[in-house]
């Protein structure tokens, strides 16, 4: 089955600042990518995600580049704000049932 | 946008006891509910896949007795944690996919369960 690896598990930034994640998949036929973000003691949100047939997708300080011949997805969050601070995790998955295996995830911490 | 409700929001309960969690997708129909449960500072772990009118799917090490899923209507899925142990008590979610729209699964908002 699927495995997705996320990096790094803790990102700690300062304010104004840009922070990325990365993902990598193993399995080549995955082709839906979203991101989701979980605040504590909530639901995961979705933020952004991607499909395989685009490299690269932004929504205003959030963009997530894809690249499938590394098998590796980024979300990159510009000019960080202290509300940003959660959880992020990637998630991979396949056309069809598309239900998505998720990394691990990252805890992002903004410092004002 | 789509929205997905989840109650209750936290519950405690004794051991032996049952307890249910519903989901409900508020403003669009779900043929395809997913239940996951969540231990602190982990990743979102599948549970089971839940299809209106038919039985749920679990992934392995699930214990189908033990987590009753019904998903009777196209806006509502019901998980029942049967028997509850103190090692039952996490964080459950749920996600429900638009039958009608893009392949986005939405959240609810998690319920915490703690047995005692």
């Amino acid at each position: 089955g699927e495995n997705v690896e996320q990096h790094p598990s803790t990102l700690s930034v300062q304010e104004g600042d840009s922070a990325v994640i990365k993902c990598t998949y193993s399995d080549s036929a995955s082709n839906y990518f979203p991101w989701y973000k979980q605040e504590l003691g909530k639901g995961p949100q979705l933020i952004i995600d991607i499909r395989s047939n685009v490299g690269e997708k932004k929504d205003q300080r959030i963009a997530v580049t894809l690249n499938k011949t590394a098998k590796h997805f980024s979300l990159h969050i510009t000019e960080t704000q202290p509300e940003d601070s959660a959880v992020y995790f990637c998630a991979a998955s396949t056309g069809g049932s598309y239900i998505p295996t998720f990394g691990r995830g990252t805890s992002l911490i903004v410092h004002p | 946008g789509a929205v997905v409700s989840q109650h209750p929001s936290w519950v405690i309960c004794k051991s032996g006891t049952s307890v249910k969690i519903e989901c409900r997708s508020l403003d669009f129909q779900a043929t395809t509910m997913f239940w996951y449960r969540q231990f602190p500072k982990q990743s979102l772990m599948l549970m089971a896949t839940s299809n209106e009118g038919s039985k749920a799917t679990y992934e392995q090490g699930v214990e189908k007795d033990k987590f009753l899923i019904n998903h009777a209507s196209l806006t509502l899925s019901t998980l029942t944690v049967t028997s509850a142990h103190p090692e039952d008590s996490s964080f459950y979610i749920c996600s429900a996919r638009d039958r009608t729209g893009p392949v986005e699964a939405f959240f609810g908002q998690g319920t915490r369960l703690t047995v005692v």
